[in-house]
């Protein structure tokens, strides 16, 4: 099991409340992403972070932002929610490739956002 | 920008028989990794295999092997002896060292039948 942990799993909210998407991991990784998921398809890197206060946006638009000030977290935040943000957000962290590093991407067990 | 396709958007084998999935990608770029990544239902995301474009030997890792043509930007996961637990989503992805940023395929959905 990978140390990566979301927080809430699942979320149902009315349009217009403002979220935040909790992740942690333990691995002490300096790469962290967050991808966006619709049921049964593919994933969309929305926002990535090489280290603390550092943050770029992905291939795919989001009017989310997100915040690096620990190692640990990259929680992403929506300032007003509504029925188009409906997906699942996964987050995830790697290592840098190296002699003993695969790059592998540790993902975390997603959290589901509805909004009515 | 890199792609990654993946043309078979479900699969169905039964349990102890073979499964071959197919992945095809898009780059200009010589040195990157390509992944095969397992999601199954409502759980993690993990990683099944990984390959590295400048080693020529397909990896393997246990049931799982890769064919993996360079040339022809293709890299297929074969799952042998396929078990109950294999059901889940499959999907192919691409990474270079530039970035390490992950691109994904589309997906294909295993479903193992008893």
């Amino acid at each position: 099991e990978a140390d990566i942990y979301q927080t809430p799993r699942y979320l149902v909210i009315g349009t217009g409340k403002k979220i935040t998407l909790e992740c942690s991991q333990t691995m002490g990784h300096d790469k962290m992403y967050w991808y966006q998921q619709d049921p049964g398809m593919e994933l969309h890197l929305i926002h990535y972070s090489y280290g603390v206060n550092s943050t770029e946006k992905g291939d795919l638009s989001s009017e989310s932002t997100v915040s690096r000030i620990r190692t640990e977290h990259f929680p992403l935040t929506l300032e007003s929610a509504r029925p188009s943000h409906t997906s699942q957000y996964l987050c995830a962290s790697s290592e840098w490739v190296g002699a003993e590093n695969t790059g592998e991407l540790f993902f975390g067990e997603g959290s589901r956002l509805t909004v009515l | 920008a890199q792609t990654v396709t993946q043309s078979q958007p479900e699969m169905s084998v039964q349990e102890a028989e073979t499964v071959t999935l197919s992945c095809t990608y898009d780059t200009s770029e010589s040195n990157y990794y390509l992944f095969w990544y397992k999601q199954p239902p409502s759980r993690q995301m993990i990683l099944v295999i990984r390959q590295e474009a400048y080693k020529q030997q397909n990896a393997t890792e246990n049931r799982f092997s890769v064919n993996f043509q360079k040339a022809a930007k293709s890299f297929s996961l074969k799952i042998s002896d396929s078990q109950l637990g294999d059901t889940a989503m499959y999907f192919c992805a691409f990474m270079t060292p530039n970035d390490y940023k992950l691109s994904f395929g589309a997906g294909t959905t295993v479903t193992v039948r008893a």
